[in-house]
């Protein structure tokens, strides 16, 4: 079954730490790949698509086909970072316009 | 500006009872999409819609409903509402395969349902 991995709950790391959240697919191809985030308050939003391949918001994401990842990173952490961090793939099949999403990693910055 | 919008944003009801969500984008999108948020579940996807008179079952779809008459609306019910439909319910919606950034999901603000 298609199914995507963000292994931790929560992450916790202080201000200016780097960061990476992690995220595993479990199915062969080319998927399409998204990192949603939802900020206390706000609704979802999209933070990047591997396709586009840029940074936003410092945070960058590199697809690795042969682990079958996607993980986020950025190096320096801020607090306004804190949010609700969702990994979503799509499967690139027929017609296919779902996403499959992960339980989310919630991130922690502290001062 | 184009957006999406939910309706009612909170709702309290009894168990038993009808209960219709409403949702309402105004970008013209094919695609729309209805969730649920509880902790330690994630999003997980109830219906959703490929355009005009087309609807799917999502992973929960049951005790569910939605329609869509056009394209702007996607409103989902509850048929006979039950606590463990407590829960954020978000409306999604995405221009559509082939065009830029058409997979891309827009999300409505969310409606806080509680059941007694």
């Amino acid at each position: 079954a298609q199914r995507v991995t963000q292994p931790e709950k929560l992450l916790s790391v202080f201000k200016g730490a780097p960061v990476e959240l992690k995220c595993n697919y479990s199915y062969s191809g080319s998927p399409e790949l998204f990192w949603y985030v939802q900020y206390s308050r706000q609704r979802l939003q999209l933070l990047l698509r591997h396709i586009s391949r840029e940074s936003i918001k410092g945070f960058t994401a590199d697809l690795n086909k042969g682990e079958t990842s996607f993980h986020l990173k950025k190096p320096f952490a801020q607090e306004e970072d804190s949010a609700m961090y969702y990994c979503a793939p799509k499967r690139n099949a027929g017609n296919n316009r779902k996403l499959i999403w992960g339980l989310g990693t919630s991130l922690a910055v502290n001062p | 500006d184009a957006e999406i919008t939910q309706s009612p944003r909170h709702k309290i009801t009894e168990t038993g009872r009808q209960v219709t969500l409403a949702c309402h984008q105004t970008w013209n999108h094919n695609n729309m999409f209805w969730y649920r948020q509880d902790l330690g579940h994630g999003l997980r996807l109830i219906h959703y819609s490929y355009g005009v008179q087309d609807t799917n079952k999502g992973e929960v779809s049951d005790g569910y409903s939605v329609s869509r008459s056009n394209t702007e609306d996607l409103p989902l019910t509850l048929e006979s509402a039950a606590s463990s439909q407590t829960s954020v319910y978000f409306c999604a919606s995405s221009p559509g395969q082939g065009l830029s950034g058409g997979e891309t999901q827009y999300f409505g603000p969310g409606t806080r349902l509680l059941v007694l």
